[in-house]
Parts: structure tokens; sequence; C-alpha cells
């Protein structure tokens, strides 16, 4: 597609429900990025896919995120057993040579 | 380490006059160094980057960047302000090797007042 669409645009949910969040990444883009922004934060790193290396992992908050990424495109994020503290918009982006991000619009999740 | 700060987070300036906003990064070797635009209820969009090159950077909207080197600065820059430039600014770098996750500031508010 043009851009990097991601869905839900919003979520609700209740605490201790699983959430899936949905990234499809510009065509022909390598890389894959997801980003957390909280409320008065900056953004925060979470995961990162880059071709068909493994993922770098290392801004995962903790175990109950996880994400993949099927045949080199499209990925989800999934939250386990949500916690309020989850509540955030949740960025995709992806990359090619360029070096610049695209990003997605975000989803707004809100966990009550 | 890879960090960057925005060491305002908001910043008011008259309809009209110059703007700048500051950045300063910290990373090993040499930088990439961007900028985007959060407008309400929307995701980033780019605004310029530094790869190599010119140290003054010009990208969308008018807006333009310098890279200091010595001051480990890339401050946002623009000429004449706009109403419509109201938004949030995150600046962010990545090292010129390694990962390419890019590290975000915390952002900066800019208000341009009619």
């Amino acid at each position: 597609g043009a851009g990097v669409s991601q869905s839900p645009s919003n979520k609700v949910t209740e605490k201790g429900k699983d959430v899936e969040l949905r990234c499809d990444p510009i065509s022909g883009h390598t890389a894959l990025y997801w980003y957390r922004q909280s409320l008065g934060q900056g953004l925060e790193f979470l995961i990162y896919f880059q071709g068909n290396s493994a993922p770098d992992k290392s801004g995962l908050p903790s175990d109950r995120f996880s994400a993949e990424r099927t045949g080199g495109s499209v990925s989800t994020l999934t939250i386990q057993r949500t916690q309020q503290e989850d509540s955030a918009v949740y960025l995709c982006a992806s990359s090619s040579a360029n070096y610049g991000y695209t990003f997605g619009s975000g989803t707004r999740l809100t966990v009550v | 380490a890879q960090s960057v700060a925005q060491p305002e987070d908001q910043v008011n300036v008259a309809e009209g006059n110059p703007l700048t906003v500051k950045c300063t990064y910290s990373v090993s070797g040499n930088p990439y160094l961007f900028w985007y635009v959060q407008y309400p209820n929307r995701g980033l969009q780019f605004l310029l980057k530094y790869i190599t090159g010119d140290n003054l950077v010009k990208g969308s909207y008018g807006f333009e960047a310098e890279f200091n080197k010595s001051q480990t600065s890339f401050h946002l820059k623009k000429p004449s302000a706009l109403v419509s430039d109201s938004a949030l600014y995150f600046c962010a770098v990545r090292a010129q090797t390694g990962a390419n996750n890019l590290f975000f500031g915390t952002g900066t508010r800019l208000t341009v007042i009619p």
C-alpha cells in the first residue's frame, strides 16, 4: 500500500485480557519497528525486524509482550494479560535503505 | 549508548517570528539524525534528515536543521512560523553502524501564537 497501515485504530480492553495489534508495512520495506508512546512521554522502542534476521527484542518491557512478522511483511504485536500501565499509543514504522522511517497512525490502547 | 535530549518541553513563538526547537544527541561514532512532527491524533511525519554532506539540511514545510558535530546538536529552525506549525516535534538519532532502530527524544510541543 501507499503507507503503513495499523489496525485497530483504537482498542479498549479489560485488564487481564490479551490484545493483538496489527501492522501492514509499506510493500518492499525490509525493516519494521514497533514503538510505544505514552502520555507525556517520548517514543519507547519495543522491537525491530530486519529482513530474515532474528528480531531485536531489547525494548520489550516484559515477557507479556511479543511480536512476530510473517512472510517478511505483516507484523502482529501481542500483549498478554494486559495491565493499565500498558495503555499507550502503539506506533509501527517501516523503512527501506533510505534511512528514514514511515510511521503508521498508531493504535490507541486503553486498558480499563 | 545512544540518546537524544530535547531540553524544552514547550516552545511558544509568535506567528511570523523565527522558531528554534533544540536537540542534542549522544551516539558512538557518526550519527544519522532526523526530525519528525506529530499533529494531534496523527502518526509521526518525517520532516528532514542528516545523513552526510552539508551540515545545513532543508526539509518539508520550510523547516531546516543544522548538524553541529562539535556541539552534538541538530536544532530545528524555521525563519517565519505559521500557526499551522503548532505540533509536537521529535528529534531522533541512530549510529551509522550497527542497529537501525532510532532513539527518540521526549518531544517538544511547539505553539505558534497568532
